[in-house]
């Protein structure tokens, strides 16, 4: 299909293990999002790509958490040392330009950390 | 942290109009206001955006005071599924370097 792209759509590991979550944009869309949504909430900004680059990464709660890009187009977030509290839908997104406020989101990826 | 502030929820009777409001008081002159809307186990949907007029498309309209303080998001003829969270954000519009940062939203549920 056209849209947004994540795999796995579901995810179980174990604690202490370390997870690869992956997006593909929409085909052409130079900015690419990550979010986190946990249960009742809205979703949580992580990180945001402009091409192949991080523009903005304050969202990433902490070092056991990175995010690549190295073709400007697939997405990986990494995750390390897996930690309960890290089991969410990480959600990722793109847009046409990063000016662009109309994003496309995919259907994301349930991670629960056992 | 986002800067509006919506109702927790609120309910619809099919066919009837929804109107969601938003607060933004400290909007800027830069910042468009967004809505987007996220259906249960879905990733959240554009709907509508707007800086200063009102703006309508085949999903919704979007209505935005003078004083650009608060806004209504309408869906005309709401159905059941157009049940979802709502959200507003406001958005600066000139800056590359700025995602879309989300508060709570609103749960509409359309009531058959």
């Amino acid at each position: 299909g056209a849209g947004v792209s994540q795999t796995p759509s579901n995810k179980v590991t174990e604690k202490g293990k370390y997870v690869e979550l992956r997006c593909d944009p929409i085909s052409g869309h130079t900015a690419l999002y990550w979010y986190r949504q946990s249960l009742g909430q809205g979703p949580e900004f992580l990180i945001y790509f402009q091409g192949t680059g991080a523009a903005d990464d304050s969202g990433l709660p902490n070092d056991r958490f990175f995010a690549v890009r190295p073709e400007g187009s697939v997405s990986t977030l990494k995750i390390q040392r897996t930690e309960r509290g890290d089991s969410a839908v990480y959600l990722c997104a793109s847009s046409l330009t990063s000016l662009s406020g109309e994003a496309f989101f995919g259907q994301g990826t349930r991670l629960t950390v056992v | 942290d986002a800067k509006t502030t919506q109702p927790t929820s609120m309910d619809c009777a099919e066919g009837r109009a929804a109107n969601l409001p938003c607060n933004h008081s400290t909007i800027s002159g830069n910042e468009y206001v967004y809505w987007y809307r996220q259906i249960h186990s879905q990733g959240p949907q554009y709907i509508i955006h707007g800086l200063k007029n009102n703006e309508t498309n085949e999903m919704a309209s979007l209505i935005i005071t003078e004083d650009r303080k608060s806004s209504t998001l309408i869906l005309p003829h709401a159905t059941l599924r157009d049940t979802a969270v709502y959200y507003c954000i406001v958005r600066d519009g000139n800056s590359g370097n700025t995602p879309l940062v989300f508060g709570k939203g609103t749960r509409l549920s359309v009531i058959a």
